[in-house]
């Protein structure tokens, strides 16, 4: 069964950077697939941030492409992002999940809150 | 930019039929999943490429596509249906529609 489990600080200052983790079991990174972030404002939609594929390979929101980076670890078998110059609109949960070449998330991890505030 | 358009909310009686629509021009042309999401959870893959459901989705969910608008449908609808449902299609960039709430009365 894959299991993806995100992690990083809940809280992040205003115009620093936010880091997370995501922490993949039951399936090898770099067997293949898309592994991609989504975040969620309180008490609104789905946003999706950016994908990284097993090679490397990325691409990302449009709207948030110049703020955004992900990285993969195959050795340690994880991905992470990095959300720079963040604001108070960037309070969200955060998911780290797996994506289909259709572009699809079938796993998903907990999600994981992260406040900017000073 | 291309925009999926959820209604905010739909209700449907116990057992009966609940149709939650996701607009976008031409989304025929395009593969549409959708996504269930109770509260404090992760949303849960529910129909992919259209009309496909994961293993372990009840029957009773079900998808089409044509045209400008793609539809789910949940079947004999129980009270453990109530969710947000989110629609996605992939468009030069991953799209997730508003969301819509069901209530199940």
């Amino acid at each position: 069964q894959v299991q993806l489990q995100e992690s990083g600080p809940g809280l992040v200052k205003p115009s620093e950077t936010l880091s997370l983790t995501c922490a993949v079991s039951g399936y090898s990174i770099s067997s293949g697939y898309y592994w991609g972030w989504i975040r969620q404002p309180p008490g609104k939609g789905l946003e999706w941030i950016g994908s990284i594929y097993h090679s490397g390979s990325t691409y990302y929101n449009p709207s948030l492409k110049s703020r955004v980076t992900i990285s993969v670890d195959t050795s340690k078998n994880q991905f992470s992002l990095k959300l720079s110059s963040v604001t108070a609109a960037d309070t969200a949960v955060y998911y780290c999940a797996r994506s289909a070449l259709e572009r699809y998330f079938d796993y998903w991890g907990q999600g994981t809150l992260v406040t900017v505030s000073s | 930019s291309y925009e999926l358009t959820q209604p905010l909310s739909v209700s449907v009686a116990l057992g009966q039929t609940a149709r939650i629509t996701c607009g976008g021009n031409n989304i025929g042309s395009k593969n549409v999943h959708w996504y269930q999401q109770k509260p404090g959870q992760a949303p849960v893959l529910v129909i992919y490429r259209d009309s496909n459901r994961p293993s372990g989705i009840p029957e009773r969910f079900s998808g089409s596509n044509s045209g400008n608008t793609a539809t789910l449908t949940i079947s004999r609808a129980q009270a453990g249906d109530e969710a947000d449902y989110y629609c996605q299609v992939w468009d030069s960039s991953i799209l997730f529609g508003g969301g819509t709430k069901l209530t199940v009365l």
